[in-house]
């Protein structure tokens, strides 16, 4: 079957651009992840998703970032006036309850850079 | 403050050996670790995971030790192939579901 996929897997931005970046999640999987790996780093938690509910967003780095799952499956990271600092890989991952010992399946990801 | 460290940033071994990746962590509430593999431009690829209430978990060639006492958990490939170079998150998961990542260990597997 189908993993998580992502698109697109590398979009450049000039600094002050609005960007949007999809997901399509594991079809069937409750559970939806944002994560930023910036470069040299691990992943770090941006949002999390169960159904269309966003249950945390404790980790996005400023009201510039914006998530979404309005139909409880595919889901969008916008970043309005991107920065240079906003240039990292955006990974989205899904499971399928989000809860226990799940596991999360990760996209590709998509490399946002940011002139 | 890093809740998840894995201190040695790289790591080579000879195929056929031991390896053998560290990670230690300061949170003693996180409930399940795992590791996860990851080869450049592909998302990290889930490898083992352990539950906090036991002390090791072994999957073929992996296998993942904790040591919650030493707030400390290792994974072992034994044999090391080439094709498992790559680079290795260790994370662990808090009661928010959330993962928390190291900053890898990246592993080369030489002849």
């Amino acid at each position: 079957g189908a993993g998580v996929s992502q698109s697109p897997r590398y979009k450049v931005a000039k600094r002050g651009q609005d960007v949007a970046l999809r997901c399509d999640p594991i079809s069937g999987h409750v559970s939806l992840f944002w994560y930023q790996q910036a470069l040299g780093q691990g992943p770090e938690f941006l949002t999390y998703f169960q159904n269309e509910a966003q249950l945390d967003k404790s980790g996005l780095p400023s009201d510039r970032f914006f998530a979404e799952r309005p139909e409880g499956s595919v889901s969008t990271l916008k970043i309005q006036r991107t920065q240079q600092e906003d240039s990292a890989v955006y990974l989205c991952a899904s499971s399928l309850t989000g809860t226990g010992s799940d596991t999360q399946y990760f996209g590709p990801g998509t490399r946002l850079t940011v002139l | 403050d890093q809740q998840v460290k894995q201190n040695s940033p790289s790591l080579s071994v000879q195929e056929g050996r031991i390896s053998i990746l560290n990670c230690d962590y300061t949170n003693s509430m996180f409930d399940y670790f795992l590791w996860y593999k990851k080869y450049p431009a592909e998302g990290p690829t889930f490898l083992i995971s352990i539950s906090s209430i036991k002390d090791k978990n072994e999957d073929g060639r992996f296998t993942v030790f904790l040591n919650k006492s030493a707030k400390h958990l290792s994974l072992h490939i034994v044999p090391s192939q080439p094709g498992d170079s790559a680079v290795y998150f260790c994370a662990a998961r808090d009661n928010t579901d959330k993962l928390i990542f190291g900053t890898g260990t990246r592993l080369q597997v030489f002849p």
